[in-house]
């Protein structure tokens, strides 16, 4: 079955603790992305990856790393997080060969930091 | 950035109306695609549009592409309590193949 699968599904941190959203996807996409989502913002993009090696910031990118060292692959780190990091984070990947495929989301993470 | 902007940001109607969002960009779109978000879950693909003026449809769902490619709507006919949820757009950056969202419509159904 075709899916992006993100983990962990909810975490509760303290201000300045490195922590690391997993996403992993089967369907051998180039393309992966991730995405937080607030109330009354949508879904804005904070980095994305065209392919292995290949990374390039969002809209808010600030405060976030990403690495692309497998094409499965493609975590979210945030090396001290803040509150204004608490938000709902989606990691997506589509097939991007002809920049017509549909996107597949992960099931979300929702962070809460304190 | 966000190249597409969508409206309106919320809409309550009462189950049986019609519902309508749209989506408008100031340049030329190669094509669209639309997405619904369902309480609590996370976006899932429902359409994509390519051509200048095209018209699709899934059961009460109506999609359309502007002639210009600038711009897209989704209408919903009688809508039902399962069409709860927030519909966003989608599109291709100016860039390359990054995939920009609008802001999402939120749909609230009331029996």
């Amino acid at each position: 079955e075709a899916q992006v699968t993100q983990n962990p599904r909810y975490l509760i941190t303290v201000t300045g603790k490195k922590l690391t959203v997993t996403c992993s996807q089967n369907m051998n996409h180039e393309y992966m992305s991730w995405y937080r989502q607030d109330p009354g913002l949508g879904l804005r993009q904070i980095y994305y990856s065209m392919n292995v090696e290949v990374t390039d910031k969002g809209d808010v990118p600030e405060g976030y790393k990403v690495s692309r060292k497998e094409k499965r692959n493609f975590p979210l780190i945030l090396e001290s997080p803040s509150p204004n990091q608490t938000s709902l984070y989606f990691c997506a990947s589509r097939d991007s060969r002809t920049g017509m495929g549909r996107a597949f989301f992960g099931q979300g993470t929702r962070l809460t930091v304190v | 950035g966000q190249q597409v902007m969508q409206i309106p940001q919320y809409q309550h109607v009462q189950e049986g109306e019609d519902f309508t969002t749209y989506c408008n960009s100031s340049t030329t779109l190669s094509n669209i695609q639309w997405y619904k978000q369902r309480p609590g879950g996370h976006p899932v693909f429902l359409i994509q549009l390519v051509k200048s003026g095209e018209v699709k449809k899934q059961k009460r769902l109506t999609f359309q592409f502007g002639e210009a490619k600038k711009n897209s709507s989704l209408h919903i006919t009688a809508t039902q309590t399962t069409d709860v949820g927030t519909y966003f757009c989608a599109a291709n950056s100016n860039s390359g193949y990054a995939l920009n969202f609008g802001k999402g419509t939120s749909l609230l159904v009331t029996p």
